[in-house]
């Protein structure tokens, strides 16, 4: 079974849309951490955020916020007043705690797009 | 302050050559990782490597894979001979700490392989 699992392959929203991307995960590890990338047209990829599983606040980062909630175990990720900027994959991904040293398993991605 | 450094970023080659991928981790960085991102596997992780030691090649697909890293601020990932399955981006990435899952791992900016 996937551990980290993005259901939306593919979003279109027109500019100034929030959009909300998800990320649901699988984990028996009580100690683990969250993360998002962002994957601009260009190739990179870029860290947004690090969530670690003890601290369930809600984050926010000027038009980004991220919503963790382990009764879902999911992660995520709202983007308030798209703009063509954001156009890009978005990935979400999990590193456990245990013996699996910094390993990130990654879902497979969203690919956003915002049109003017 | 400089990020992961990749060479060459783009890399054509004809199949049975061999290729060699560079990566100079971000300075102070204890780990480092080669990813490969394909579009129907998406993001895999190949091998990694702490205080230049590789800790898990579990990920290299087969004996043509190869990486070393012989420095803290260098390695490289070597196939040979190349064949048009391994066309895909390479990616590395370091992280600070000694493999822990806390780590946030920083990506370079890809090298894009094409093998004819």
């Amino acid at each position: 079974a996937q551990k980290v699992t993005q259901a939306q392959t593919e979003i279109s929203v027109v500019e100034k849309e929030d959009v909300t991307l998800d990320c649901v995960y699988e984990t028996r590890d009580t100690t683990y951490y969250l993360f998002w990338y962002k994957q601009p047209p260009s190739g990179e990829l870029v860290f947004l955020i690090r969530r670690n599983s003890f601290d369930e606040q809600n984050e926010i980062s000027g038009r980004y916020s991220w919503n963790f909630q382990k009764s879902t175990s999911s992660f995520n990720f709202t983007i308030t007043a798209s703009q063509v900027v954001d156009s890009a994959v978005y990935f979400c991904a999990l590193s456990e705690g245990g013996n699996a040293g910094n390993m990130l398993t990654f879902g497979g991605g969203t690919r956003l797009m915002v049109k003017p | 302050d400089a990020g992961v450094i990749q060479s060459p970023r783009h890399e054509v080659t004809e199949m049975g050559q061999e290729v060699t991928l560079r990566c100079k981790p971000i300075s102070g960085h204890n780990s480092l990782f080669w990813y490969r991102q394909t579009m129907m596997r998406g993001l895999e992780l190949l091998i990694y490597f702490n205080n230049n030691v590789p800790i898990d090649d579990s990920g290299m697909p087969e004996d043509r894979f190869s990486a070393k890293m012989p420095n803290a601020s260098f390695s490289t990932l070597k196939i040979q001979p190349s064949e048009p399955r391994d066309s895909a981006v390479y990616f590395c990435a370091s992280s600070p700490g000694r493999l822990s899952y806390t780590d946030t791992q920083y990506f370079g900016p890809g090298t894009r392989l094409t093998v004819l």
